[in-house]
């Protein structure tokens, strides 16, 4: 089991260009979740995908951010047009069927982003 | 609306028992999960309820109490390596229908020697 990995781990750019993080989740996982992370604070939801479906975006989603999982295996995050506000740490999580347990998310590291 | 609270910071030396408590608003449940995370870490799992009452792995111990709307994670015998921060996370309901993983702020706990 490899778990869930998240690439690049960090990202250092300047305001105004785009970028793009990947996560390979959990094999068997048809769950796949996108969280954001500040100092000091909780993971907050992003957006949601079961298979290549994205079920939910958070409202707090600008139009900048664009996430997609074709064919229901990795899936990638892009902003555009960075702004410094969006410097955070952004998180994948992956899960089985809730119905099935317990709900488990299983994190990856993470891919650091970190707006001049 | 929807919402969790916990503590921002509990202090406690090696050896002690400590209780983080979590407390949530929501129109619909679907369980209180704790994750630890070290720092630069990954959260990680530690427990779920689903039910009210207890449920215990080993050092750490989870409890719930649904008409409370409240719950706490209980680590006993604590070691210098259980200094990282705590999240509760509750599945609300979304509207879009799924249930969504919602995390609270965390609390940083600090053990001493």
């Amino acid at each position: 089991d490899t778990g869930v990995s998240q690439n690049p781990r960090h990202k250092i750019t300047k305001r105004g260009q785009n970028v793009t993080f990947r996560c390979d989740p959990i094999s068997e996982h048809n769950r796949l979740y996108w969280y954001r992370q500040t100092l000091g604070q909780g993971p907050e939801f992003l957006t949601y995908f079961q298979n290549e479906a994205q079920l939910e975006k958070s409202r707090l989603l600008s139009d900048r951010f664009s996430a997609e999982r074709p064919k229901g295996s990795f899936s990638t995050l892009e902003i555009q047009r960075t702004e410094q506000g969006d410097s955070a740490m952004y998180l994948c999580a992956s899960s089985i069927p809730s119905g099935m347990g317990t709900g488990e998310l299983f994190f990856g590291e993470g891919s650091r982003l970190t707006v001049l | 609306g929807q919402s969790l609270e916990q503590p921002s910071e509990v202090t406690a030396v090696e050896g002690a028992i400590v209780q983080i408590n979590c407390t949530y608003q929501t129109s619909g449940f679907y369980g209180l999960s704790w994750y630890q995370q070290h720092d630069g870490g990954a959260p990680t799992f530690l427990s779920y309820n689903a039910l009210d009452g207890l449920e215990e792995t080993g050092r750490f111990s989870s409890f719930l109490s649904r008409s409370d709307s409240y719950g706490y994670l209980l680590l006993q015998e604590l070691q210098m390596k259980d200094s990282a921060s705590y999240f509760c996370a509750v599945r609300f309901p979304s509207s879009g229908g799924s249930y969504i993983p919602t995390f609270g702020r965390g609390t940083s706990l600090i053990v001493h020697p």
